[in-house]
């Protein structure tokens, strides 16, 4: 079963509107979570490093008033889009490292259409 | 130039076949991922180097660091072998992606 739950799989929003997306890891305690975004037919873009009880570290060129984490508790961070506009539609998937630090999990990913 | 190349960027095999993908580097790397991306957008990971070679059932893994060269080899393909592949670097934290390589097996 999944290590690295995330919600929701697909998610249709209107435009200025705000979406927000979990990811949860499940028996065990993710100090770091990864949020990315993939484009149709593009490589996977970190978008920001969420840590757990502090703020999110975000990648050059994404908005952090944009693009809300939060890492609250040691098994969730959230990416709320704020203000989300069509072109904010994408593929966001989060990712975690595994307590070993051998691999890592991914979450299932969520769709995300703006119209 | 992308840190991380890949290739090819697509293949299409038949099942049976013998698969390699390929992928270089250009930066320092604590490790190297390689991961499987369905058509669902779902990514698994199915193998962690850092020197060597890996096997899990059907798939090989294999680094050179000297070379900054990894190579993911799947042997019998099969037709639920088809999937994006991508190879990914680790520095410190963060992961660099390739481009990824559509990998199609017809029965």
């Amino acid at each position: 079963g999944a290590v690295v739950s995330q919600h929701p799989s697909w998610v249709i929003c209107k435009s200025g509107t705000s979406v927000k997306i979990e990811c949860r890891s499940l028996d065990f305690q993710a100090t770091t979570m990864f949020w990315y975004r993939q484009f149709p037919k593009q490589s996977l873009m970190l978008m920001a490093t969420s840590n757990e009880g502090s703020k999110a570290t975000y990648e050059q060129g994404v908005e952090k008033d944009k693009f809300l984490i939060n890492h609250a508790s040691l098994t969730l961070s959230t990416l709320t889009v704020t203000s989300a506009h069509p072109e904010d539609s994408s593929f966001y998937i989060c990712s975690a490292p595994g307590v070993s630090g051998n691999t890592i999990y991914f979450g299932e990913g969520s769709w995300l259409t703006v119209v | 130039k992308n840190e991380v190349e890949q290739s090819p960027q697509n293949l299409t095999a038949q099942e049976g076949e013998f698969i390699t993908i390929n992928c270089s580097y250009s930066v320092g790397i604590s490790a190297l991922h390689w991961l499987q991306q369905h058509p669902g957008g779902g990514i698994v990971s199915l193998f962690m180097l850092s020197s060597g070679k890996k096997k899990h059932g059907r798939l090989i893994a294999t680094i050179n660091i000297q070379e900054k060269h990894s190579s993911l080899h799947i042997t019998a393909s099969h037709p639920r072998d088809s999937a994006v592949y991508i190879c990914a670097v680790q520095g410190a934290q963060k992961l660099v992606f390739g481009q990824g390589t559509r990998l199609t097996i017809n029965p």
